[in-house]
């Protein structure tokens, strides 16, 4: 089954102690995304990916990393997670050009805790 | 920039009735898509419908169907005979393309969202 698959779909963490949210596609796809998504604001993206070792801020990158070392795997790394990056966060991947055209494929969602 | 605004941030219906929620949209692009995904409570992010600029027709996919106002910039979705499962969370997004060191990609830019109640 083609999919998007995110890890843990829930986590509770405290303030700065480092965290990694993993995502992975079995599509083959190249473009892959983070978004957060919170009250009020609808999704905003974070970082993404149009192939491997290729990455770029979003429109809200500030305390984020993220790395492409293979095609498949994106993970979304909170080095030093604080209260203000507790959210819903969504993994989204697509062929490049695609997502103007046909949209992503969502992973499951995390929500993330900091306290 | 690419912009997209839902002014609706909850509203309500009763079952097999007939809804409407709202999306303006603002790009300098002459051709991209548009977009409504369904939330549901189990935060899956399901495709409802999708509209393509350059096409006058509006989309349809079963119960729900889409008002393109492209020269007001206004994308509304309409869902007929509201069921019991169409609450939800309903984002309305924008696909654009943008440039990046040279090279083209695509984007979604998404609005606040607008909840979705049914009430039997």
């Amino acid at each position: 089954e083609a999919q998007v698959t995110q890890n843990p779909r829930y986590l509770i963490t405290v303030t700065g102690k480092k965290l990694t949210v993993t995502c992975s596609q079995n599509m083959n796809h190249e473009y892959m995304s983070w978004y957060r998504q919170d009250p009020g604001l609808g999704l905003r993206q974070i970082y993404y990916s149009m192939n491997v070792e290729v990455t770029d801020k979003g429109d809200v990158p500030e305390g984020y990393k993220v790395s492409r070392k293979e095609k498949r795997n994106f993970p979304l790394i909170l080095e030093s997670p604080s209260p203000n990056q507790t959210s819903l966060y969504f993994c989204a991947s697509s062929l490049r050009t695609s997502p103007v055209n046909y949209g992503y494929t969502f992973g499951s969602g995390t929500r993330l805790t900091v306290v | 920039a690419q912009t997209v605004t839902q002014s609706q941030p909850e509203m309500s219906v009763q079952e097999a009735e007939t809804v409407t929620l709202s999306c303006t949209y603002d790009t300098s692009e002459s051709n991209y898509y548009l977009f409504w995904y369904k939330q549901p409570p189990s935060r899956q992010m399901i495709l409802v419908i999708r509209q393509e600029a350059y096409k006058q027709q509006n989309a349809t996919e079963n119960r729900f169907s889409v008002n393109f106002q492209k020269a007001a910039k206004s994308f509304s979705l309409k869902i007929s005979d509201s069921q019991l499962g169409d609450t939800a969370m309903y984002f309305c997004a924008l696909g654009g393309q943008y440039n990046a060191g040279g090279t083209s990609y695509g984007k979604l830019t998404f609005g606040q969202g607008t909840i979705l109640t049914v009430h039997p």
